[in-house]
């Protein structure tokens, strides 16, 4: 079975503080696993993916992820939250052919 | 550098009634998705669709729903007799192949649907 878990639905804070937004994932396949964005009433935008090459990722704006096998984890990171980075993020695993989505976690940034 | 267009991006339509979900892909993918985000959920993948084919409707429901990707013109998702649970934001995503692992999916900003 294939599944995403998003262990936090909203987390807040501060600007200029770091970023972690969590998510798990169980597959019986080597997955590829992306983190996407999605600012209100915009379509999805992706910030980074990971493919089986380096565990470390670096994405778009300042994200960067590391996939975890033994934890079988794939979390984002930022060092220090701008207030733009407020929005709903959303971890996203490909495995057996098909993409699988976590059900989201909402950024609030607080000035 | 047009990317994923999708009309009409609101959508109210009365119960019964059918809806029609337009997507036009990033020029040169031939390869389309369409996902369903209900309120405070994730997205959940319903169709993956090449030109003129079918690949994958396993999350598409058996009955009122379909979805085209003709040669020429863009993608419908089409909804007979809508329901109130159908009410939701519908998302289409194109690639320009269909490996998805290795190729990036490009999402349009949503049709929003209400059914009143």
């Amino acid at each position: 079975a294939q599944s995403v878990t998003q262990l936090d639905s909203h987390v807040s804070v501060s600007e200029g503080t770091p970023v972690l937004l969590r998510c798990n994932y169980s597959s019986s396949y080597s997955p590829s696993l992306f983190w996407y964005v999605q600012h209100p009433n915009k379509g999805l935008q992706l910030l980074l993916k990971y493919t089986s090459a380096a565990t470390l990722v670096k994405g778009i704006n300042g994200f960067e992820a590391e996939f975890k096998k033994s934890e079988t984890s794939f979390h984002l990171t930022k060092p220090s939250a701008h207030m733009s980075d407020a929005a709903e993020y959303f971890c996203v695993v490909y495995t057996g052919n098909q993409f699988y989505f976590g059900t989201g976690t909402s950024l609030t940034v607080i000035p | 550098n047009a990317g994923v267009m999708q009309n009409p991006r609101h959508l109210v339509r009365r119960r019964g009634q059918e809806a029609r979900l337009r997507c036009s892909p990033v020029k040169g993918h031939s390869h389309v998705y369409w996902y369903r985000q209900l309120p405070e959920e994730g997205l959940k993948f319903m169709v993956y669709l090449q030109k003129e084919n079918i690949i994958d409707e396993s999350g598409m429901p058996k009955e009122r729903f379909s979805a085209e990707f003709p040669k020429e013109g863009p993608s419908i998702l089409r909804i007979q007799q809508v329901v109130r649970g159908d009410s939701a934001a519908y998302f289409c995503a194109s690639s320009p192949l269909g490996t998805g692992a290795t190729y990036e999916q490009y999402f349009g900003p949503g049709t929003r649907l209400t059914v009143t």
